[in-house]
């Protein structure tokens, strides 16, 4: 069976802290896979696309790594802001795309 | 501008009520589906288009019928409205299959 999950569910740091969003699937044979993040009552902003043939995609303070053969991902956030706060959301593309329950993360100034 | 839009934005309406939910890209992707996000914020895919052609169909209730009018478009209407209904679906899109995704905005459906 396809299935992401996200760990931890929830995670409060203090302003300017690096953190890490993990993120595991079964079956490694997977096309992408895609971070996303969702604020309250609002819809998913694409954050990092990760093919599967990539170890890992850089944007901005935001760092994203594939291991395909353990069936993980990480989500890096440096040097974090309140901004930040929001539910990261891990997807995987097998068939179509699967997510995780997400990390809801808050950032405290 | 928007690449992924639904419409509407909120929907409220009384049990046994049939409604529709549109939405439309302009990415020019081929393929389109739909998410139904429940009230523990789970994302859970209820269908896939690719090229008007029905791809995948989750165990979803045959009250729930999508119609895909144009590769463009991906609508999906709900009959026999039940409260176990409400929750917040999102449409969204991708190039291919496998592609990266972007997500409409989403429709809150209440049903009361």
């Amino acid at each position: 069976k396809q299935e992401v999950t996200q760990i931890p569910a929830a995670l409060s740091v203090p302003e300017g802290e690096n953190l890490v969003l993990n993120c595991s699937f079964t079956d490694s044979a997977i096309y992408n896979l895609q971070w996303f993040r969702q604020d309250p009552g609002k819809g998913l902003t694409s954050l990092l696309l990760i093919q599967s043939s990539q170890r890992e995609q850089t944007s901005g303070r935001l760092n994203a790594s594939l291991d395909k053969s353990s069936g993980r991902s990480t989500l890096y956030i440096a040097a974090s802001q309140p901004g930040d706060s929001a539910t990261y959301l891990c997807a995987v593309i097998w068939n179509d795309m699967r997510f995780g329950a997400g990390t809801r993360l808050t950032v405290k100034p | 501008d928007t690449a992924v839009s639904q419409t509407p934005k909120y929907l409220v309406t009384q049990m046994g009520n049939d409604k529709s939910i549109k939405c439309e890209q302009n990415l020019g992707h081929d393929t389109m589906y739909w998410y139904k996000q429940d009230s523990k914020k789970f994302l859970k895919i209820m269908f896939s288009y690719n090229n008007k052609e029905l791809i995948i169909n989750e165990t979803v209730p045959n009250r729930f019928s999508p119609k895909s009018p144009d590769k463009a478009h991906l609508n999906l209407h709900i009959n026999s409205l039940e409260l176990g209904d409400s929750a917040v679906y999102f449409c969204a899109s991708s190039p291919v299959r496998w592609g990266g995704y972007t997500f409409g905005s989403g429709t809150r459906l209440t049903v009361v």
